[in-house]
């Protein structure tokens, strides 16, 4: 079966901007998580969304948002775009909020300059 | 601030040999998983341990879970090149109402032919 989808892979914005990524998860899961990646920080949780409902939200600031359709699959929104947001942003799909089994797209890499 | 504390960061180690990763925390975990990440990739899960005590055998791959559950280590014996990558703990929190990763800075493993 198809694994987690995640576009675009590379995206490059500018500061002040604003990015819009996207995460199909694994058919019949519904369970979508985001993670950002650093090098100095490492992997940190952004937010998780189950049955379009957002459940459970990491220490970011408010420009960072996302949603979830009813098709499960999910956006995250980044406004007003700093340097520092420049990071691979990793999705994580599972079947339902109690599960285990995590399976993790290969994430869009963001560059802001 | 860092909840899951891993060492070594870095281990360069020559095919054949023996290595054990740390994995420490002073939270207790409801499971604690180990993932593997290769570059330009997001986190594969390897295995998650829950119970406390918890030994766990992935061909080379020895998995074990402290008895209070704030602690893991992974043993790969005979190490190979294949191995090579970015070694990831991942503690997990919170119920069937929504959950989160935290992971730990990971340690680079690179194996020498």
């Amino acid at each position: 079966k198809a694994g987690v989808t995640q576009t675009p892979r590379y995206l490059i914005k500018t500061r002040g901007q604003q990015v819009t990524l996207s995460c199909s998860p694994i058919s019949g899961h519904r369970s979508v998580s985001w993670y950002q990646q650093t090098p100095g920080q490492g992997l940190q949780f952004l937010f998780e969304y189950f049955s379009e409902t957002q459940r459970n939200k990491g220490n970011f600031p408010g420009r960072f948002s996302g949603r979830q359709f009813s098709n499960s699959r999910s956006e995250m929104n980044v406004s007003t775009l700093e340097l520092g947001d420049s990071a691979l942003y990793l999705c994580a799909s599972r079947a339902f909020t109690g599960s285990y089994g995590y399976t993790f797209g290969s994430g869009t890499r963001l560059t802001v300059v | 601030t860092q909840l899951l504390e891993q060492s070594p960061q870095f281990l360069s180690i020559q095919e054949g040999e023996n290595l054990t990763v740390y994995c420490n925390s002073s939270s207790v975990f409801s499971s604690l998983q180990w993932y593997r990440q290769e570059p330009g990739e997001g986190p594969v899960l390897l295995v998650t341990v829950v119970t406390g005590g918890e030994v766990k055998k992935l061909k080379r791959l020895t998995f074990q879970f402290g008895d209070a559950r704030k602690d893991s280590s992974l043993h790969i014996t005979a190490a190979q090149p294949g191995d090579t990558g970015l070694y990831l703990c991942a503690g997990v929190r919170g119920g069937t109402s929504g959950s989160r990763l935290t992971f730990g800075e990971g340690t680079q493993l690179t194996v020498n032919p």
